[in-house]
């Protein structure tokens, strides 16, 4: 039982290109995360959702735009891939009160 | 803004010895969370310990055990009896205890076991 997953694991696109990657979680949890990961391995938030609802957006380019069409789905929309986009892309979740957070396993997108 | 440092970006260790990795933070909560996070070449990234604030006892899970220095604001990840499986990339993160719930992470210590 996969508690959060996410597809494609791996992405490769041509610059300018719209594209987008799914996330899904089994956990009953009422916040979904989207973090970024660099070529350095460093992991930054980009957005979070608490119901459906907006409540982190990090200062992300506005070509990226997250929908979440119910609590348990959070995808992520990116326009106009740019050379810079390619990284590990991370969904998360959490309860609202808890603490941890269950990450998927990661999409890796290279943008050529 | 809440900021987390590790100052060493690769450790090494001998298997079935003990290493620590260091973890320090900055804020002026008092409420909040620390974890350590762990990211094998798998890329999956996997929780390995966490510890409350407001707990002044040390968090331990198995050969995982930290020490939590609130004044300091230091959170160290001692690993006992190092296994080769524990190879991987290794992160401290933070979380406030407020309604923020985005994790702040270090950038990482990579360790590796040697046999």
């Amino acid at each position: 039982d996969t508690a959060v997953s996410q597809t494609p694991k791996y992405l490769v696109t041509q610059m300018g290109n719209d594209k987008s990657i799914k996330c899904e979680q089994n956990l009953g949890h009422d916040t979904m995360y989207w973090y970024k990961q660099d070529s350095k391995k460093f992991l930054k938030i980009m957005f979070s959702y608490n119901n459906k609802e907006l409540i982190i957006n990090e200062t992300v380019p506005n070509r990226f735009s997250p929908k979440s069409p119910d609590k348990a789905h959070l995808n992520l929309h990116i326009n106009s891939l740019e050379l810079g986009d390619s990284a590990v892309y991370f969904c998360a979740s959490s309860q609202v009160w808890g603490s941890e957070q269950f990450f998927g396993p990661g999409t890796r997108l290279t943008v050529l | 803004a809440q900021t987390v440092t590790q100052s060493q970006p690769e450790m090494s260790v001998q298997e079935a010895e003990t290493v620590t990795l260091s973890c320090t933070y900055d804020t002026s909560e008092s409420d909040y969370y620390l974890f350590w996070y762990k990211q094998p070449p798998s890329r999956q990234m996997i929780l390995v310990i966490r510890q409350e604030a407001y707990k002044q006892q040390n968090a331990t899970e198995n050969r995982f055990s930290v020490n939590f220095q609130k004044a300091a604001k230091s959170f160290s990840l001692k690993i006992s009896d190092s296994q080769l499986g524990d190879a991987a990339m290794y992160f401290c993160a933070y979380r406030s205890g407020g309604s923020n719930y985005k994790l702040t992470f270090g950038k990482g210590t990579l360790l590796t076991v040697n046999p």
